[in-house]
């Protein structure tokens, strides 16, 4: 059963338009979210997160915007760059459970020039 | 900045064997978490440790174990690879904190069983 779902595999964005990525999740104890970015052959690296108290965090061209009814988040990028092209993985974690993060599956965003 | 190494970017091993993966953090981290990455499945958690000589199973311990004899070392060890434990294997550490904390990686592993 997965707690946290990005139900697109794989997106593609022209360059300079705004790539929109997907997460939603089912365990409303979830209060943590992060979003990750991995490039082929690298370890995923922190990109930004956001608390349950918050509905939006803004840093730099990134934004994450939580709506805690619909249980979804989203990561907007804008505008969006060749060296965006990556995988994007959504995390989750409530502050009762010991240390883990919940994983999303992945969404490989490509941007065209 | 946080630096996690693992001992190996790409390894080979048949059936059978013993293979032990290694990864080092630099930054005093308390937490320490083995991963492995599939397509379509995306980070799936095999075990973490909170503490030296403390371990906890993940999503997946079945066919491993790990060692933590030290703060910055925690090792992972396929008991006899099997071709299904052909992965990429990520190393991640965090600091123990209010919220569940930022967990830095290591560039991976990928093993090959054959």
């Amino acid at each position: 059963d997965q707690q946290v779902k990005q139900n697109s595999p794989s997106l593609s964005v022209q360059e300079g338009r705004i790539s929109i990525l997907n997460c939603d999740y089912t365990n409303s104890m979830f209060d943590y979210f992060l979003w990750y970015k991995k490039y082929p052959a690298e370890g995923p690296t922190f990109l930004i997160s956001i608390s349950s108290i918050k509905d939006k965090n803004e840093d730099g061209r990134f934004t994450v915007f939580l709506n805690k009814s619909a249980k979804h988040l989203s990561l907007h990028i804008v505008p969006s760059q060749p060296g965006d092209s990556a995988v994007y993985f959504c995390a989750a974690s409530a502050s009762s459970s010991n240390y883990q993060l919940i994983w999303g599956a992945g969404t490989k965003l490509i941007i065209k020039p | 900045d946080v630096k996690v190494t693992q001992s190996s970017r790409y390894l080979v091993k048949r059936t059978g064997e013993k293979v032990f993966l290694e990864c080092v953090q630099d930054m005093d981290h308390e937490n320490m978490f083995w991963y492995r990455q599939d397509p379509g499945l995306g980070l799936r958690l095999i075990y973490f440790s909170y503490d030296v000589k403390m371990k906890e199973k993940g999503d997946i311990p079945e066919g491993y174990s790990v060692s933590r004899e030290k703060k910055e070392r925690f090792s992972l060890i396929l008991e006899s690879a099997s071709t299904n434990q052909t992965s990429m294997y990520l190393c991640a550490s965090s600091h123990r904190g209010l919220l569940a904390d930022t967990q830095y990686f290591g560039p991976g592993t990928r093993l090959t069983v054959l």
